[in-house]
């Protein structure tokens, strides 16, 4: 199985200040259309998931622009270029490139 | 409304069987892959199954396989999940979740309606 590494575990984070995240996967993530199958996901607290990014660098239907993804090789970073407190939650990424499709443990991102 | 409801979870005692549902309403099943994703308590994601959005590919995460049995009625706009011999660790909240396209590999990515979950507790 693809294993995916989330770091840091914590974040914590200004409102106002920018935060990034990263995720490495195992293995690579491109598919042979060219696309890297990697998502972001958002679990705020008490709720269900919500996309965030799709294809490592594509927000998702909804998303704030301040959330950015990126992609060198097999390491994707999140980013978020100016944090709201509506951004706490723990951040998940998810490789759907190859079945089982595998998350990465999550970072928790809360205000400082 | 875009919707899922899950619903079939429960207190088990290990090695017995449950069968989770997920109701959709809002847009047409039969046209979206759909999977279920579980989280253990105070732990993070876990993908447990997925399945096309024609019923005729499945697929399961190593730690189900040969134990769970995921299956769609298109007809009755629902997706289930057939649970056996259960464990201690597949305690967790079962989310079912859809897929942007009717298959997994076809095009967009990502999960982009999930419901609320169901809980299911196995007793050691």
């Amino acid at each position: 199985d693809i294993v995916m590494t989330q770091s840091p575990l914590s974040l914590p984070v200004i409102p106002g200040e920018p935060a990034s995240m990263s995720c490495r996967s195992s293995q690579h993530l491109m598919h042979t259309n060219g696309y890297n199958y990697l998502d972001w996901y958002l679990q705020k607290p008490g709720q269900s998931p919500q996309l965030l990014v799709y294809l490592g660098s594509n927000r998702a239907s909804g998303v704030p622009d301040r959330f950015s993804g990126s992609i060198s090789g097999t390491n994707f970073t999140l980013k978020i270029s100016r944090v709201e407190a509506e951004d706490v939650g723990l951040y998940y990424c998810m490789q759907v490139l190859h079945s089982p499709f595998t998350f990465g443990g999550g970072t928790k991102v809360e205000i400082k | 409304e875009v919707q899922l409801l899950e619903s079939g979870g429960d207190l088990v005692q290990q090695g017995e069987s449950l069968r989770l549902s997920c109701a959709v309403s809002g847009f047409t099943f039969s046209a979206f892959a759909m999977s279920w994703v579980r989280q253990a308590p105070g732990k993070g994601l876990e993908w447990v199954s997925g399945i096309a959005g024609s019923g005729d590919y499945s697929y399961y995460a190593e730690s189900v396989e040969g134990r769970f049995t995921i299956s769609r009625d298109n007809a009755k706009n629902t997706l289930f999940l057939q649970m056996t011999s259960l464990r201690a660790e597949d305690t967790a909240v079962y989310y079912c979740a859809k897929w942007r396209e009717i298959d997994f590999w076809s095009g967009l990515t990502g999960f982009d309606i999930w419901g609320q979950g169901t809980m299911v507790t196995v007793s050691s």
